[in-house]
């Protein structure tokens, strides 16, 4: 168990609907990262926050948004849903303040998304 | 961002030591090698990182070559628990610079 919660497990939707995924981090993680994992293009990084603020975006399609808030748990939202989001989609948490050389991730079980 | 370039799969007995390996040519002075694995059905774990010394943990050991430019994780004794896809990733260290780029990694058999 790393200690960082994503709801739901799992969730079913159709195209056009928009969904929102949720993350608690790690107790004192700064930082929420969110990753996309299909099985066509591996594990994609979309998108970072550090205390409350974006902090590095990679792969993030302009449909799908992100938000940390004060208590530091964070949101994906993914609206005008297509097939091809149907995807694993993970949630990590880090201290965040060493930068990358030393941070360690550690990541959620993932939600699995579906889109019919 | 440097690449890594590692085997698609590898096969190993249990019990039986593996060495996976990760080429990393361009990699820069500041970078630090990380490696993480992905069990089945599960998000990915963080396993070692190093920057030019090996290292060891309780999970496994880095061993970098002396050039830099290429790292071998090793699992000393693999159990079936140790089946997964494993990732080399290089992280540049970097204040503000936090996000991991993954590759296709390796995934391990590991056989009875």
């Amino acid at each position: 168990d790393s200690g960082v919660t994503q709801t739901p497990k799992h969730l079913i939707t159709a195209t056009g609907q928009r969904v929102t995924l949720r993350c608690s981090p790690r107790s004192g993680d700064l930082s929420v990262y969110w990753y996309q994992q299909s099985l066509d293009q591996g594990l994609q990084f979309l998108i970072q926050y550090y205390n409350g603020e974006e902090r590095a975006k990679g792969n993030i399609l302009e449909r799908f948004s992100a938000q940390q808030f004060p208590d530091l748990h964070s949101e994906l939202n993914l609206s005008s849903l297509e097939l091809g989001d149907s995807a694993l989609y993970f949630c990590a948490s880090s201290v965040g303040l060493a930068g990358g050389g030393t941070d360690t991730q550690y990541f959620g079980p993932g939600t699995r998304l579906t889109v019919l | 961002d440097a690449k890594t370039t590692q085997p698609n799969s590898m096969e190993s007995n249990e019990e039986e030591p593996v060495h996976l390996p990760c080429n990393h040519s361009t990699i820069s002075g500041t970078d630090y090698i990380h490696w993480y694995r992905q069990l089945p059905s599960q998000g990915p774990e963080y396993v070692i990182h190093g920057l030019t010394s090996n290292v060891n943990n309780r999970m496994a050991s880095l061993a970098i070559a002396e050039d830099r430019k290429s790292s071998t994780l090793i699992l000393h004794r693999a159990t079936l628990r140790d089946a997964a896809v494993y990732y080399c990733i290089l992280r540049r260290g970097a204040y503000n610079n936090n996000d991991m780029r993954f590759g296709a990694g390796t995934r391990l058999t590991v056989k009875p």
